[in-house]
C-alpha cells in the first residue's frame, strides 16, 4: 500500500530557532514529491517541488530534501518566525495514471512561540 | 498564484438539509477536484473533473455529487446532509507542471451538521 508518514506529529519551537521536519514514502513508481503549508482554517500552500532527479530545492527560509534512494524528504525551516505556526504537508506523486495520483501525508503541526 | 474561491467559509445546518459548497476560480484551469479532510488527518480526494461536462469519482467514496458546466465553477451538492458529513471540504485547481499537476487550493469550506 502506498503510503506518506511525516515525524514528528507535533513541534513546538521557540522563534527564531531552525526545525527540521521528516517524511517517508513508500509510494511507487514515484514522479514527484511537495510540501505545502496549511494555516489553521486554510487551504494548503504550495512551498516546494521536486522530481527524483532534484536533491534539495529552497524557498527562503525553507528547505526540502529529497532522498529517492531511501524515500525520505526532510522540510527544514530556518529562522522559524510566529508565522510559520501551521500544518506541513507532504504529498508524493506517482506516475501511475494521467492524473498523477497524490498521496497525502497527515502532516506536522508545528508551533512557534514567542 | 491562482485565484480559487470557495462558499461558503463556514455552514451548520441540520441533517436532512440539501446544500450546495461553491468553488469558483478565475485562471481558466482545466483540472479541479474537491478533497475532503478531517482535523489531523490526510486530504482524500472525492471529485475530479478533467473540463466541462467531465467529472469522476476519487478515491474517497462519498454521497455527494459534483457539476461542470462552466470551465470556472464546480461545485459539490449533498442531497441530504448527515452528522457523519461534517468534515472540511477543499477544492482546487490545476496547471501542468513538467510531467504533473501544479495544485492550487482555496480556503475550504467546514462543514457541520446537526
Amino acid at each position: 500500500k502506498n503510503q506518506v508518514e511525516q515525524s514528528p506529529q507535533s513541534l513546538i519551537i521557540l522563534e527564531g530557532k531552525n526545525c527540521t521536519l521528516q517524511c517517508n514514502y513508500t509510494v511507487s513508481p514515484f514522479s514527484n514529491l511537495r510540501w505545502y503549508k496549511q494555516d489553521t482554517g486554510r487551504g494548503p500552500v504550495s512551498l516546494t517541488i521536486m522530481t527524483f532527479s532534484e536533491n534539495t530545492k529552497s524557498n527562503g527560509r525553507y528547505t526540502a530534501t529529497l532522498d529517492a534512494d531511501t524515500k525520505q524528504s526532510s522540510l527544514h525551516i530556518t529562522a522559524s518566525q510566529l508565522s510559520d505556526s501551521a500544518s506541513y504537508i507532504c504529498v508524493v506523486s506517482d506516475r501511475g495514471s494521467t492524473l498523477g495520483r497524490l498521496y497525502f501525508g497527515r502532516g506536522t503541526q508545528l508551533t512557534v512561540w514567542p | 498564484e491562482a485565484d480559487i474561491y470557495q462558499t461558503p467559509r463556514y455552514l451548520v445546518i441540520g441533517t436532512g438539509k440539501k446544500i450546495t459548497l461553491e468553488c469558483s476560480q478565475t485562471m481558466g484551469h482545466d483540472k479541479m477536484y474537491w478533497y475532503q479532510q478531517d482535523p489531523g488527518m490526510e486530504l482524500h480526494l472525492i471529485h475530479y473533473s478533467y473540463g466541462v461536462n467531465s467529472t469522476e469519482k476519487g478515491d474517497l467514496s462519498s454521497e455527494s455529487t459534483v457539476s461542470r458546466i462552466r470551465t470556472e465553477h464546480f461545485p459539490l451538492t449533498l442531497e441530504s446532509a448527515r452528522p457523519s458529513h461534517t468534515s472540511q471540504y477543499l477544492c482546487a485547481s490545476s496547471i501542468p507542471w513538467k510531467t504533473n499537476e501544479k495544485l492550487f487550493f482555496g480556503s475550504g469550506t467546514q462543514l457541520s451538521v446537526l
